[in-house]
């Protein structure tokens, strides 16, 4: 069975603060992706890694893709209170089917 | 703007009633589906659909069904709500093809079963 790992679980910052959270797994996906959820709606995408060591720069945001693609990060730089929501790592798991992490809380403090 | 659009916000029944929860779709998608979402656990897949009248059971599908009659639309039926099903709904759409596709979600349905 495929299971994505994302620590920490909760995270919580002051402004300006950067951080690391991470997408871990013992297989190896072809992709992943980095969707944040805020309070009452539902998760938007944030970016697609394809290729192995990749990383991908969406302003204060840096993902990066492990080099055997079995893990991924994201780093927030100077971290700001819109920031604030849920972050969930995803894979594709074979089939039409995506597999979720559990995601990582952050709560970035004015 | 692309829209996922789920029927409630909110919504509490009964344990043993019949809930239907839809989703309806604005942009042309053929895969559609349906997770439920729960502290620490993250998103579960329960059942997805891959065209209209085709269905596939996710992850944890008992408890719960599906109809999509129309391309646009993928609704869920809880046959005999249960309150081990109080949770949130999360329905997302996605164009076909191969590849790791953006997946659109709805706002999510809060679901309470007393």
């Amino acid at each position: 069975t495929q299971l994505l790992e994302q620590s920490p679980q909760f995270l919580s910052i002051q402004e300006g603060e950067n951080l690391t959270v991470y997408c871990n797994s013992s297989s190896v996906f072809s992709s992943l992706q980095w969707y944040r959820q805020e309070p009452g709606e539902g998760p938007v995408l944030l970016v697609t890694v394809v290729t192995g060591g990749e990383v991908k720069k969406l302003k204060r945001l840096t993902f990066q893709f492990g080099d055997a693609r079995k893990d991924s990060s994201l780093h927030i730089t100077a971290a700001q209170p819109g920031d604030t929501g849920l972050y969930l790592c995803a894979g594709e798991a074979g089939g039409f089917k995506t597999i979720f992490g559990a995601g990582t809380r952050l709560f970035v403090k004015a | 703007d692309v829209k996922v659009t789920q029927s409630s916000r909110y919504l509490v029944k009964r344990t043993g009633e019949k809930v239907f929860l839809e989703c309806v779709q604005d942009m042309d998608h053929e895969n559609m589906f349906w997770y439920r979402q729960d502290p620490g656990l993250g998103l579960r897949l329960i059942y997805f659909s891959y065209d209209v009248k085709m269905k596939e059971k996710g992850d944890i599908p008992e408890g719960y069904s599906v109809s999509r009659e129309k391309k646009e639309r993928f609704s869920l039926i809880l046959e005999s709500a249960s309150t081990n099903q109080t949770s949130m709904y999360l329905c997302a759409s996605r164009r076909g093809g191969e590849g790791l596709n953006e997946q659109f979600f709805g706002p999510g349905t809060r679901l309470t079963v007393l």
